[in-house]
């Protein structure tokens, strides 16, 4: 069965403090790893797709990475704006994506 | 990217009835998935809702309490049948579109 896992829960910034986010999974035959964004009150938005090892993705003051094993979402110098949870999901066969638990980020001015 | 509208947005509803939620998309797709989001949750797909066939449903997951519609190619609804307090949570559609997954705004239930 596949398995993602975020960590920290949390995480407390100051505006500024870059931090970096970690989504490990478990999966047989990835066929994509998602991040998205997520404000309260609102559906997930899409911020990147990552296909194989080694591949990385910027946005803005986001980066994301993939390993064999886990990827990372690098946020440099937050903003406030920047405050939100952060899901991460891995797609194989089929269509279903499995989601983690989430990253609950607050950038405090 | 796609334009996916839901209806209602949000509701509070009482123990024992049921709901029925729409999500309606700006484009023609062939899949469309329903969602939930339990309170402080994370995401677990409920069903993929095939336009022309019965929906395939996740484990946990049963047609005569969350039933789904799929008339045409851009639209979809999905039913909370017989709802308890334990049904309270966001509900969300989503399609695929580029190999990426897209979400409407979601529909969040109160069941009291």
């Amino acid at each position: 069965e596949d398995q993602v896992t975020q960590s920290p829960e949390a995480l407390r910034l100051q505006e500024g403090e870059s931090s970096s986010l970690n989504c490990s999974y478990t999966v047989s035959g990835l066929r994509g790893l998602f991040w998205y964004r997520q404000d309260p009150g609102k559906g997930p938005e899409f911020l990147f797709t990552l296909y194989s090892a080694g591949e990385e993705k910027e946005k803005e003051r986001l980066k994301a990475t993939l390993t064999k094993k886990e990827s990372f979402l690098h946020i440099t110098a937050p903003k406030p704006e920047d405050s939100a949870t952060y899901l991460c999901a891995v797609k194989a066969a089929g269509n279903k994506l499995t989601f983690g638990g989430g990253t609950r980020v607050l950038v405090k001015p | 990217s796609a334009v996916i509208s839901q209806k209602p947005s949000r509701d509070i509803c009482q123990r024992g009835t049921s709901l029925t939620i729409q999500c309606q998309v700006d484009s023609q797709v062939t899949m469309m998935f329903w969602y939930r989001q339990q309170p402080g949750q994370s995401l677990t797909l409920i069903a993929t809702a095939n336009q022309g066939s019965e929906a395939t449903y996740e484990s946990g997951f049963v047609i005569d309490k969350f039933p789904i519609s799929r008339p045409n190619l851009t639209f979809s609804t999905l039913t909370v049948s017989n709802m308890s307090p334990e049904d309270s949570s966001i509900y969300l559609c989503s399609v695929m579109g580029s190999g990426e997954l897209f979400f409407g705004e979601g529909s969040r239930l109160t069941v009291l």
